[in-house]
């Protein structure tokens, strides 16, 4: 079953814009992780942030988490057209004892040279 | 070595087949995962292995079986599938849930068409 939900569910900007994608989850979770994945292969995991954090950076990644709202953004500043890929977020939540990491429906991210 | 190696790429099998998906990883991961992904879909956990014991079956078919000889490897054993479970399958794996400070890491896949 998913946990998240991602919006937008495609994206395209111009090289050189910033781009943001939010995620949206139900239920209580210890971490949030997003990943990235390049033409349906592997996926690459991007940050981890913690259930009791709020804002978390990367290189030109910015992730906030808003644990009231059950909702977290990611945000790209100045992309490149290495960024185009598929975007992820995925909780890390204990489901009856047993860790799960489920992921979110995916933003489907262009970069126009 | 900080990668997952997943074996074969790419793998064709009719509906009788038996097969095997390998994967290995060498960081000294406790946690290991067999998640399916249909096109433009995301990742659906199958199955988790948690010091080399089945933590979590996702209610998956038996016709997917999977092994965890050692703390370095991962199979998944195929038998009798169908068309619809042709997808590209990830093995993934991770610290222990009380030592997470990183996500998971993932291997490229094995691309499984099931004619």
């Amino acid at each position: 079953s998913q946990q998240g939900e991602e919006d937008p569910q495609a994206l395209s900007i111009q090289e050189g814009e910033n781009a943001t994608m939010n995620c949206s989850y139900k239920t209580s979770i210890n971490n949030l992780q997003w990943y990235r994945q390049n033409s349906g292969r592997g996926l690459v995991h991007l940050i981890l942030i913690r259930s009791n954090e709020r804002e978390k950076h990367s290189g030109r990644l910015r992730v906030t988490l808003d644990t009231s709202k059950k909702s977290s953004s990611l945000l790209i500043t100045a992309s490149r057209a290495a960024d185009t890929a598929s975007y992820f977020c995925a909780t890390d939540a204990r489901h009856f004892g047993n860790e799960k990491l489920t992921f979110g429906t995916g933003t489907r991210l262009t970069i126009i040279p | 070595d900080t990668e997952v190696t997943q074996t074969p790429k790419h793998l064709v099998m009719g509906m009788t087949n038996k097969k095997s998906l390998k994967c290995e990883q060498h960081m000294g991961h406790r946690a290991m995962y067999w998640y399916k992904q249909k096109a433009k879909k995301p990742p659906e956990l199958m199955f988790v292995y948690s010091y080399e014991k089945l933590s979590i079956n996702e209610s998956v078919p038996s016709r997917f079986s999977p092994e965890c000889p050692n703390s370095s490897l991962l199979n998944l054993h195929l038998h009798a599938l169908q068309p619809e479970d042709s997808a590209l399958y990830l093995c993934a794996s991770s610290q222990d849930w009380e030592d997470r400070v990183d996500g998971y890491t993932f291997g490229s896949g094995t691309r499984l068409t099931v004619v």
